[in-house]
């Protein structure tokens, strides 16, 4: 299995509504990320996993909640988000103690926030 | 702070043609990468380059890095609708887990 999966495809939540982004591999990878990506702009760092804990929190704002339960899945737990937080929600892994650290990309959750 | 510089930004080719597309990244990193988006979609892993003089080519894209002038570029032969795409370098920055700074992206577009 070579696939970062992602659920939901889409979702559209209001400001009031909590809700969960869901990430997994099966690629043995220990080091798991996720990224924000709006519209025609690069994808942007939001935390890093490593060994199943938060190595790095790119300054990002509380109401993004990340949750690492095991070695294989990832999630991002959200509440009270704002428009502006409307995007694409990338998640990555990548094996550790290789030569190249490759990040490998799941398909993304497009989200919208009303 | 690292900063990673893409050119152009946007790029409109006709088929057949050949063009190169250049990231430039301010301060030494160990790693680049290219990645190829399609609208709508994730990020396709195209390469990784490791050290200075690297080359690798997968069909009609090749890229190299030469790490003392802290550029990396992606050659396209003969261009096809097919590439047509936004192409990211990122370089890693801060240690082993392979933290990425993107660039700002090349959008290509390949005419008939």
């Amino acid at each position: 299995d070579t696939e970062v999966t992602q659920t939901p495809k889409h979702l559209v939540m209001g400001m009031t509504n909590k809700k969960s982004l869901k990430c997994e591999q099966h690629m043995g990878h220990r080091a798991m990320y996720w990224y924000k990506q709006k519209a025609k702009k690069p994808p942007e760092l939001m935390f890093v996993y490593s060994y199943e804990k938060l190595s790095i929190n790119e300054s990002v704002p509380s109401r993004f909640s990340p949750e690492c339960p095991n070695s294989s899945l990832l999630n991002l737990h959200l509440h009270a988000l704002q428009p502006e937080d409307s995007a694409l929600y990338l998640c990555a892994s990548s094996p550790t103690g290789s030569m190249t650290y490759e990040q490998y990309f799941g398909p993304g959750t497009r989200l919208t926030v009303t | 702070e690292l900063k990673v510089e893409q050119n152009p930004l946007f790029l409109s080719m006709q088929e057949g043609k050949n063009y190169t597309i250049y990231c430039n990244y301010s301060t030494t990193s160990d790693r680049l990468y290219w990645y190829r988006q399609d609208p709508g979609k994730s990020l396709e892993s195209l390469f990784v380059l490791l050290s200075n003089g690297a080359v690798k080519q997968e069909g009609r894209l090749m890229a190299s890095l030469d790490t003392k002038a802290r550029l990396s570029t992606l050659h396209i032969t003969a261009a096809v609708h097919d590439l047509s795409a936004t192409y990211f370098c990122a370089v890693n920055y801060g240690g082993s887990q392979g933290n990425l700074i993107f660039g700002k992206g090349t959008k290509l577009s390949v005419k008939p």
